[in-house]
């Protein structure tokens, strides 16, 4: 079946870091797409990404739709207090509409 | 802004308990889904439905049911729950089948279904 990779599993950082994370698939996707779940909530969608290099920002986030199609990566600069939670990319391709997700970023500031 | 709302965030319940998981969504939208959420196994699919009445099943329907009799509306049933079906479940809804920005997914808050 159709594989989504996210690394890494999750994150340690200072505040003021930048961070990044990505996505690779074992299939050419028509689409990335990046939600971030806060504790105890459901997932938020940050950026959609719906073209081959395409790159994408919403404030402090930056997303980019990989050339080859079959990876996705997000950058977070910057980081802050609020950014906690998890971060799962998601995808579709062209034959099912439905998406597959990645298992997911855990980010942790440390104190 | 779209709405959609679990109707508990947290139930316990007893093996072998027929259990009900409400969705509604004030959006209009066609779709709508249920995930189940586990550490490290990210969002599954369970059901989803595109039109009232109509149903497919995704990835893990094993152990659950569906029922959508209103279009705002959707229901996840747990026919005899168990210790396995323990977990966060979250209930989405979206416009259409293709994908743009804001058309894709919607989700609820979530429920964390604790059966003992």
């Amino acid at each position: 079946g159709q594989q989504l990779n996210q690394s890494p599993q999750s994150m340690f950082i200072q505040e003021g870091e930048d961070v990044s994370m990505n996505c690779t698939s074992s299939s050419i996707f028509n689409t990335w797409l990046w939600y971030k779940q806060d504790p105890g909530e459901g997932p938020v969608l940050l950026i959609a990404l719906y073209k081959a290099g395409e790159l994408t920002s919403n404030g402090r986030l930056t997303a980019q739709f990989g050339i080859t199609r079959k990876d996705s990566f997000l950058n977070i600069s910057a980081s802050i207090p609020s950014d906690v939670g998890i971060y799962f990319c998601a995808g579709r391709t062209d034959s099912n509409y439905q998406l597959i997700w990645g298992a997911g970023t855990k980010l942790i500031i440390k104190p | 802004d779209v709405k959609v709302t679990q109707s508990s965030r947290y139930l316990v319940k007893r093996t072998g308990e027929k259990v009900f998981l409400e969705c509604v969504q004030d959006m209009d939208h066609e779709n709508m889904f249920w995930y189940r959420q586990d550490p490290g196994l990210g969002l599954r699919l369970i059901y989803f439905s595109y039109d009232v009445k109509m149903k497919e099943k995704g990835d893990i329907p094993e152990g659950y049911s569906v029922s959508r009799e209103k279009k705002e509306r959707f229901s996840l049933i747990l026919e005899s729950a168990s210790t396995n079906q323990t977990s966060m479940y979250l209930c989405a809804s979206k416009r259409g089948r293709s994908g743009r920005l804001n058309t894709e997914a919607f989700f609820g808050q979530g429920t964390r279904l604790t059966v003992v």
